[in-house]
């Protein structure tokens, strides 16, 4: 079973800055099965990315994706007050899909 | 719009089982790959299982396989989950997730609570 590690575990930065947010996977991972997701307290998970980089139907355009391989990156380019929530990663592979333990960005 | 309701969740003893349900609108059921999705109370995102659109390919998480049973019903735009044998570590939110074309869960339900104990 793939393993995906997010960092860090909790990102504290300011609205208006820029984050990035970091999955890595224990084996190569297909780029076209990488996908991002939101999540806000209460709620369903929200889909942000997939195909490690093109934004699901909605998703602004200060959220990006990018990597391939083992390495992944999900960035916002500028931290609007809505976007403080915990985003998770997740892959297919061998019939099974996996998430990564999250990133919880928080208001500094 | 694409609409997933979850319903069925509830208070279990260990041991015992619980049928959930999930009912789809808004797209073309019979055309899509269904996923249960869960969480346990303040962790992360667990992948339960999956059916394809006819029903004739299933995938269980190891965690689970031999006591819950994932079904569709096309005619009824209905997706389930039969789960037996539960236990206290199957206590989560349970949301049922459309499968989108790069195998992303691209829509989600509002999920449905589980809960084992004595």
């Amino acid at each position: 079973e793939i393993v995906l590690t997010q960092s860090p575990g909790t990102l504290s930065l300011s609205p208006g800055e820029r984050a990035t947010l970091s999955c890595r996977a224990s084996q190569s991972v297909s780029s076209s099965y990488l996908a991002w997701y939101q999540q806000k307290p209460g709620q369903a998970p929200r889909l942000l990315i997939y195909g490690a980089s093109s934004r699901a139907t909605g998703i602004p355009d200060r959220f990006s994706g990018s990597g391939s391989g083992t390495d992944f990156t999900l960035t916002i380019s500028r931290l609007e007050p809505e976007d403080f929530a915990v985003y998770y990663c997740q892959q297919y592979g061998s019939s099974r899909y996996t998430f990564g333990q999250g990133t919880k960005l928080e208001i500094k | 719009q694409v609409q997933l309701v979850e319903s069925g969740g509830g208070l279990v003893k260990p041991g015992g089982s619980l049928r959930l349900s999930c009912a789809a609108s808004g797209f073309t059921f019979s055309d899509y790959y269904m996923s249960w999705i869960r969480q346990a109370p303040g962790k992360g995102l667990e992948w339960v299982s999956y059916i394809s659109s006819s029903g004739s390919t299933i995938y269980y998480a190891d965690s689970v396989k031999g006591r819950f049973t994932i079904s569709r019903d096309n005619a009824k735009n209905s997706l389930y989950l039969q789960m037996n044998s539960l236990r206290a570590e199957d206590t989560a939110v349970y949301y049922c997730a459309r499968v989108g074309a790069t195998e992303a869960f691209d829509y989600w339900g509002q999920g449905t609570l589980v809960t084992v104990s004595s």
